[in-house]
């Protein structure tokens, strides 16, 4: 069982929005500015979408988007698009001894 | 451009040993936090080692004593020697660059898929 929890999956129709949470406790999502998200596509190198909560790096498009309220982040696409069909994984910090903790993982579906 | 191209994986038997690589271009891995990080079939993915820049290494306590990060500068490369390897061992191992305070990971590998099985 992960240390963060995500909903297995979303879905949404294209250039529609969807948004993943990521549920944590005040040991890491609540108590750190530090999350980030990353982007699954089979067979591929994962990719960074979003860091220290809400940032983009450069080359993301800023129809993605993040949040974070209390213990649960958030992520969120807008204009859904057929290439955004992959796996999310939220991060979190977690403190020195733990270091970082991922989430379970959510598929989206553009359907 | 920055790439990791990770190799060494593959069908070990348990209590086996084995050790992963990971090459690095477009960046210097000595002058770089650098990680590996693995995902279980079906599962999330987890933290496994961290090797810093001062050449100190940290591991999750699921691999501490049996995995050791380590790398080699004039090859630009990084390890994960990997020793009484088990079932739950079986994963994708991804290294990846670990930049900031405390940091994110912004570039990964491809991966590499080690399945540990009699």
């Amino acid at each position: 069982q992960s240390a963060l929890t995500q909903p297995r999956s979303v879905s949404g129709s294209p250039g529609q929005s969807v948004t993943i949470s990521c549920t944590g406790t005040s040991s890491d999502v609540g108590g750190y500015n530090f999350v980030s998200w990353y982007q699954l596509h089979p067979g591929k190198a994962p990719k960074l979408m979003i860091y220290d909560v809400s940032k983009r790096p450069s080359g993301v498009p800023d129809r993605f988007s993040g949040s974070k309220s209390g213990n649960t982040a958030s992520l969120t696409i807008s204009g859904l698009q057929a290439e955004d069909e992959a796996d999310y994984y939220c991060c979190s910090y977690a403190g020195t001894y733990i270091l970082w903790v991922f989430g379970g993982g959510t598929k989206l579906t553009v359907l | 451009e920055v790439q990791l191209v990770e190799s060494g994986g593959g069908l070990i038997q348990p209590g086996g040993s084995l050790r992963l690589s990971c090459a690095a271009s477009g960046f210097t891995v000595s002058s770089n936090h650098m990680t590996w990080v693995r995902q279980a079939p079906g599962k999330g993915l987890e933290w496994v080692s961290i090797l810093y820049t001062g050449g100190s290494t940290y591991s999750a306590d699921s691999v501490k004593g049996r995995f050791t990060i380590s790398r080699d500068n004039s090859k630009n490369t990084l390890y994960l020697q990997m020793n009484s390897l088990r079932a739950d061992d079986t994963a994708v191992y991804y290294c990846a660059r670990w930049f900031g305070a405390p940091g994110y990971f912004d570039y990964w590998g491809q991966g590499t898929l080690v399945t540990v099985s009699s």
